[in-house]
């Protein structure tokens, strides 16, 4: 799987857009950006995942820039329950593992 | 969310003893994982299993063995806890295999498990 780098933390305030973004310049064309995010002493929720194309669901929205280096994830209106950690993770068609790194830690404030 | 229990929710344990701990799903879903979770490890693969009695190995497997008798429960047993094996445990499912490249995990809360 294509190596991912993110900040390892972010602020936002509460109300504002958060944009996380997440390198992934060795990406191939099988492999899918997925985004997942921890909130404290819970396990891991999906949010939203893609391979080439913009997706916006009723969590958030990823952009996939053309060359699909690099993506971002966009909470449009974020709050304080929003606050956690957030993992890009990039995964080959036929992987049978999802693996997590060190994720962005966002911490949205009032 | 997903239909995860995940039991017990906390465990202190002795170096030496055996410890199992249980995954419950109410999803019906065929795949189930089981993951640890340390500090500057992230999260890693212990064992998964792709169907009743199915199962394999994940990236972290020695010293875990696996069960799964039954669709909605999938055991993951220590066999000998050793003081390595203090981390936080989570089990995830998923409807599609992993691999398929279109699949989601769901989590459940997690266990944390001490061995002293």
């Amino acid at each position: 799987d294509a190596k991912t780098t993110q900040p390892t933390s972010m602020d936002c305030a509460e109300g504002r857009a958060a944009n996380l973004p997440c390198n992934h310049s060795t990406i191939s064309g099988n492999e899918y950006v997925y985004w997942y995010r921890q909130i404290h002493s819970q396990g891991p929720q999906y949010i939203i995942h893609g391979l080439k194309n913009n997706e916006t669901n009723e969590m958030a929205s990823l952009i996939i820039t053309e060359d699909r280096k690099s993506s971002t994830l966009i909470l449009p209106h974020a709050t304080l329950r929003d606050t956690a950690v957030y993992y890009c993770i990039v995964r080959r068609y036929n992987n049978n593992d999802m693996r997590f790194g060190a994720g962005t830690r966002l911490t949205v404030k009032p | 969310d997903a239909g995860i229990t995940q039991s017990p929710r906390h465990k202190v344990t002795e170096t030496g003893t055996p410890v199992t701990l249980r995954c419950h799903q109410t999803e019906n879903h065929r795949y189930m994982y089981w993951y640890r979770q340390d500090p500057g490890h992230g999260l890693r693969l212990i064992h998964y299993s792709y169907g009743v009695k199915d199962t394999d190995k994940g990236e972290v497997s020695d010293g875990y063995s696996v069960s799964r008798s039954k669709t909605e429960d999938f055991l993951l047993t220590l066999e000998s806890a050793t003081s390595s094996q203090t981390s936080v445990y989570f089990c995830a499912i998923s409807e599609s295999r992993l691999g398929q490249g279109d699949e989601k995990l769901f989590f459940g809360s997690g266990t944390q498990l001490s061995v002293l």
